[in-house]
């Protein structure tokens, strides 16, 4: 079966660093995705891994080891804005889109 | 704007009720999905297609029906649904078979199950 885990909630204080953590065992592996989903709107592309290691983009950095089944996203100098859920999505396939979801980080950002 | 457009954003329906919810890509996408997002539940996969040619439904029960009459759009239509059927219905569309592309999603549609 596929399995994605995360956790369900986490509290941050704005301009502080949080990490969002993700672990995967999934029957085939593409790349890992990154999604943020403000309540009522559609999930909007944060960031891809396939390769180990960092990617970096803003505040937003993604980190993937594919040995440990683990991937996190960091987000750096936290704004109210940040304030969503995180959704963890492996890629299945090759030649496919075929996305299976973890059940997402509701991430809340205080002043 | 993600580029995916999906209508009606809201739709409630009674259980004897025929309903479609409509998506458009105007990304040039050859693949488009059916998600469906419910309360506390991961985003599952229903239905695939690629070029237009289903390649992948999720076990989905029959009163879903999806269409896909050109690789720009794409339908979901629904028939004699249950209440446990209200949930957020999410398209979305990418470029096949391409390394490291992104998959965009439309808003969803909000479906109410009367």
């Amino acid at each position: 079966g596929q399995n994605i885990d995360q956790p369900t909630e986490m509290t941050a204080t704005e301009g502080a660093i949080v990490q969002i953590n993700c672990t995967y065992q999934t029957s085939g592996f593409n790349g890992l995705f990154w999604y943020q989903q403000h309540a009522g709107e559609a999930p909007t592309f944060l960031s891809y891994n396939v390769l180990d290691g960092l990617e970096e983009k803003g505040r937003f950095s993604s980190f993937l080891s594919r040995s440990k089944g683990y991937s996190y996203l960091l987000l750096k100098e936290l704004q109210m804005k940040d304030s969503a859920s995180y959704l963890c999505a492996v890629k299945l396939g090759s030649n496919t889109g075929k996305l299976i979801f973890g059940q997402g980080t509701t991430l809340q950002v205080k002043p | 704007e993600t580029g995916v457009t999906q209508t009606p954003r809201h739709l409630v329906m009674g259980m004897t009720n025929k309903k479609s919810l409509k998506c458009e890509q105007h990304l040039g996408h050859n693949a488009m999905y059916w998600y469906k997002q419910s309360a506390k539940k991961p985003l599952e996969l229903m239905f695939v297609y690629n070029f237009k040619e289903q390649t992948e439904n999720n076990s989905v029960p029959s009163r879903f029906s999806p269409e896909c009459p050109n690789s720009s759009h794409l339908f979901l239509h629904l028939h004699t649904l249950q209440p446990e059927d209200s949930a957020l219905y999410l398209c979305a569309s990418s470029q096949e078979p391409v390394v490291g592309n992104t998959i965009y999603f439309g808003e969803g549609s909000w479906l109410t199950v009367v």
